[in-house]
């Protein structure tokens, strides 16, 4: 089976814009969550999705949010970039059971 | 709310030896799973070994071995013949139980593990 899938694996983007960072979980997976890892906070859950519903959010301002298609696939958009957003966003999908299955992530720098 | 620490930033080993790890988590939730997990530089989080608190043995997976002291709250992870690919960051990470609503993991900071030659 293909891994999980994240575009695009880099990003720079200047204070103000928005964003959209894309994952495509592992073939039959339906939850897919998202985490925030900077070397000062470590890895932050921001949400998760589970057929086309958020089942769960971190703690993260509004503009960050998501989304889940019908076919597993999620967004994540944050809006009005500050530079502490600058990060490795990384993507995982989950069977019913069992552990996460992490994408290689989208590092997001912000300028 | 569920905590997770690493109280190693760092350790090191020699190649063919033999190291472990530790975590230890609060919770007052007596079902639960724990992971750990290993990010190589510059490259993808890899999922090393599970153990879901209501199995008494400690999980094993080739070279990775778990001690789970559910009492104590700890979870430690054992690398035996350490090998020059084992170096990387390894975050300890707990998940609630119920499945369905809690795919949330909550990290540790990391220890980073060097392999020395």
């Amino acid at each position: 089976k293909a891994g999980v899938t994240q575009t695009p694996r880099y990003l720079i983007k200047t204070r103000g814009q928005q964003v959209t960072l894309s994952c495509s979980p592992i073939s039959g997976h339906r939850s897919v969550s998202w985490y925030q890892q900077t070397p000062g906070q470590g890895l932050q859950f921001l949400f998760e999705y589970f057929s086309e519903t958020q089942r769960n959010k971190g703690n993260f301002p509004g503009r960050f949010s998501g989304r889940q298609f019908s076919n597993s696939r999620s967004e994540m958009n944050v809006s009005t970039l500050e530079l502490g957003d600058s990060a490795l966003y990384l993507c995982a999908s989950s069977p019913h059971v069992g552990g996460q299955y992490f994408g290689p992530g989208t590092r997001l720098t912000v300028l | 709310a569920q905590t997770v620490t690493q109280s190693q930033p760092e350790m090191s080993v020699q190649e063919a030896e033999t190291v472990t790890l530790s975590c230890t988590y609060d919770t007052s939730e007596s079902d639960y799973y724990l992971f750990w997990y290993k990010q190589p530089p510059s490259r993808q989080m890899i999922l090393v070994i599970r153990q879901e608190a209501y199995k008494q043995q400690n999980a094993t997976e080739n070279r990775f071995s778990v001690n789970f002291q559910k009492a104590a709250k700890s979870f430690s992870l054992k690398i035996s013949d350490s090998q020059l690919g084992d170096a990387a960051m390894y975050f300890c990470a707990y998940r609630s139980p119920g499945g369905g609503s809690n795919y949330k993991l909550t990290f540790g900071k990391g220890t980073l593990l060097t392999v020395n030659p």
